[in-house]
């Protein structure tokens, strides 16, 4: 079965990095792409950007530009995404999601927490 | 970019109640929408795509329709179980997330 699999919660203080892992088991990795979610407290959900796990082409959200980096190690089925330079509105539940071309998430990891705080 | 505008933000019925959200693009999106289901504390859930096919293993009481720019996600008998935020999503240019329709039970 397909399982998308998170690293875990992570606490940083604004001006910091964070690298959020996203383990991908039960299909064949490069056959799809992966995306990023997040979702504010309370709030709704936001795009980030997509990956090819075939080729690592990436799209980002306009808004995320410069800050954020999304890769893949193909050997591990694994997906990451580097945020730079938060801020505390980037505190969040981070989301990776299995991209379905051309732009459906049916399979979700189970979310990271990323909280940012002084 | 393409917004998304949903309605009601918010919505109350009664078990085997018929529910009804809509979901208004700014622009034509043909049928490139999905609707997602998200319970508290857990990760969205497809339900629907292409505006109107229902997911693998998603109960029949779930439909969308609608082309264009307006679309319309209905549960044809409310369950107890159906209680979540319900969030409609555009790919037809990058992507977009209406803003959610948070469903209670009266």
């Amino acid at each position: 079965q397909v399982q998308l699999v998170q690293s875990g919660a992570e606490v940083k203080k604004p001006g910091a990095s964070v690298k959020v892992s996203c383990k991908a088991s039960g299909y064949t990795f490069t056959s799809y792409g992966i995306s990023w979610v997040r979702q504010a407290p309370g709030q709704g959900l936001e795009w980030m950007g997509w990956i090819s796990a075939y080729n690592g082409n990436t799209n980002y959200a306009q808004k995320l530009q410069g800050r954020v980096t999304m890769t893949t190690d193909t050997s591990t089925s694994t997906a990451y995404m580097e945020l730079r330079s938060l801020r505390s509105d980037d505190t969040a539940v981070y989301y990776c999601a299995r991209w379905v071309p051309a732009g459906t998430f049916d399979y979700w990891g189970q979310g990271t927490l990323v909280t940012v705080s002084s | 970019d393409i917004q998304m505008t949903q309605s009601p933000s918010s919505l109350s019925a009664s078990v085997g109640d018929r529910v009804t959200i809509t979901c208004q693009a700014s622009q034509d999106i043909s049928n490139y929408l999905n609707w997602y289901q998200q319970k508290p504390g857990k990760a969205p859930k497809l339900l629907i795509y292409d505006a109107s096919n229902l997911e693998t293993g998603v109960p029949s009481r779930f439909s969308g329709s609608g082309s264009g720019t307006d679309f319309t996600f209905t549960i044809s008998s409310l369950q107890p179980e159906d209680i979540a935020t319900y969030y409609c999503q555009q790919y037809d240019n990058l992507i977009t997330f209406g803003q959610g329709t948070r469903l209670e039970i009266k």
